[in-house]
């Protein structure tokens, strides 16, 4: 069974830290695009951040730009997302998902609540 | 880069049919566009991708016959038919626009499919 697993959300304050995981299992992961997407609560998704199958290629949303980081350890099946300087309006739950073309598999979510 | 636009809401009464719909901005006709359910509290889950012409590649795992699209113009539409409580979920459709470094994902608002 395809599996994406969350993890590593909390409270922050702002100026702060975060880094997310995501564990993998039921496919061989190194042979896959894999994406984060944020979804502020009550609101829609937002693309955050991709990274290609070797970690050799990424890609950034303007507003997370500079500020995070996506990057992969295929010998370990784990996404990342470094998130530093913090806001508030990163305020959301954040999904792995994985891209074979069409993005056809989606972790549960972590919520990274960032606040004073 | 496309904008998608979906109304917030739509209903439905169990047994009926409703058809959602995302609307491309102008200029971007040829956009095939990826529709996503999301239950109550969960990760969003692959529909099917939709063109111009109809459907494109598969369904996502598990996704009933009820479940069809259709593309005209600017619009892709999701039409559920024989509708069940199981189906009362937020839609959320999405397009990926360009490539390499200026790759984006874009997501409409979302539409909260009540069953009634």
């Amino acid at each position: 069974e395809v599996q994406l697993v969350e993890s590593g959300g909390g409270l922050v304050q702002p100026g702060g830290s975060l880094r997310l995981s995501c564990a993998a299992s039921g496919f061989t992961f190194s042979s896959y695009w894999m994406q984060w997407v944020r979804q502020p609560p009550g609101k829609g998704l937002v693309w955050v951040s991709r990274i290609n199958n070797d970690g050799s290629t990424t890609n950034y949303a303007d507003s997370v730009k500079g500020r995070f980081t996506i990057s992969r350890d295929n010998a370990k099946n784990t996404l990342y997302l470094q998130m530093n300087s913090l806001r508030a309006e990163d305020t959301a739950v954040y999904y792995c998902a994985r891209d074979r073309g069409v993005v056809d598999c989606w972790g549960q979510g972590t919520l990274v609540t960032v606040s004073s | 880069q496309p904008v998608l636009t979906q109304p917030p809401s739509a209903s439905a009464s169990l047994g009926a049919s409703v058809t959602l719909t995302c609307t491309l901005t102008s200029g971007y006709s040829n956009y095939k566009v990826d529709w996503y359910q999301q239950r109550p509290g969960k990760g969003p889950q692959f529909v099917m991708r939709v063109g111009a012409g109809g459907i494109v590649g598969s369904k996502g795992d598990g996704i009933p016959d009820r479940f069809s699209v259709l593309g005209s113009g600017l619009n892709r539409y999701l039409t559920i038919k024989n509708i069940q409580e199981e189906d009362e979920s937020d839609y959320h459709c999405g397009a990926d626009h360009g490539s390499g470094s200026n790759f984006v994902w874009v997501f409409g608002g979302g539409t909260k499919l009540t069953v009634l």
